[in-house]
């Protein structure tokens, strides 16, 4: 397609659990970025790759995550031994090279994670 | 620390009235800012922005302007239409220094417009 791609649109899940998001930019961009959205909040930074390499990992809120991408494509975003505090909707963004420093982001719909 | 606040969680027009989103940032690094315009169960689409040397940005309905001295920026939709009923957010960035990467977004604020 032609847009930000995210899969699951909605995961339920038992705390404790590990659940993997995906993310499949748009064709082309080769920064790539992971916010999540936690209820009433505004959107908070977890990471940032330019291709495959991730330069700032530090908004990852702890070791429970993890994100890679493969390819300078699709990135995924691992989480851990799933805690209620978690629960969130996890966006996805893609932009240019040259985007970076306008801030333009091209943001999919979001993976909406519910941890029971 | 919230570095950028939108105070006003919703916000009601009639329509063809002017729509005001108001917005304020307390880290002086920051040097360019965006709005940031969702619809349910969609993503956030890039609306627009203003670098910190401007104090105004307009793009058809829509005007940004930039009040340094204040740490305050504001969204002017004129004249509003039902259609840009969403979550308006707005953002901010520094564009030097290692994180030129990372937007610092407000919690948003939810603008109504009645027919």
């Amino acid at each position: 397609g032609a847009g930000v791609s995210q899969s699951p649109s909605n995961k339920v899940t038992e705390k404790g659990k590990d659940v993997e998001l995906r993310c499949d930019p748009i064709s082309g961009h080769t920064a790539l970025y992971w916010y999540r959205q936690s209820l009433g909040q505004g959107l908070e930074f977890l990471i940032y790759f330019q291709g495959n390499s991730a330069p700032d990992k530090s908004g990852l809120p702890s070791d429970r995550f993890s994100a890679e991408r493969t390819g300078g494509s699709v990135s995924t975003l691992t989480i851990q031994r799933t805690q209620q505090e978690d629960s969130a909707v996890y966006l996805c963004a893609s932009s240019l090279l040259r985007q970076v420093d306008t801030g333009e982001l091209f943001f999919g719909e979001g993976s909406r994670l519910t941890v029971l | 620390d919230q570095q950028v606040k939108q105070n006003s969680p919703s916000l009601s027009v009639q329509e063809g009235r002017i729509s005001i989103l108001n917005c304020d940032y307390t880290n002086s690094m920051f040097d360019y800012f965006l709005w940031y315009k969702k619809y349910p169960a969609e993503g956030p689409t890039f609306l627009i922005s203003i670098s910190s040397i401007k104090d105004k940005n307009e793009d058809g309905r829509f005007t940004v302007f930039l009040n340094k001295s204040a740490k305050h920026l504001s969204l002017h939709i004129v004249p509003s239409q039902p259609g840009d009923s969403a979550v308006y957010f707005c953002a901010a960035k520094g564009r030097s220094g290692g994180s030129n990467y990372k937007l610092t977004f407000g919690k948003g604020t939810l603008l109504t417009v009645n027919p």
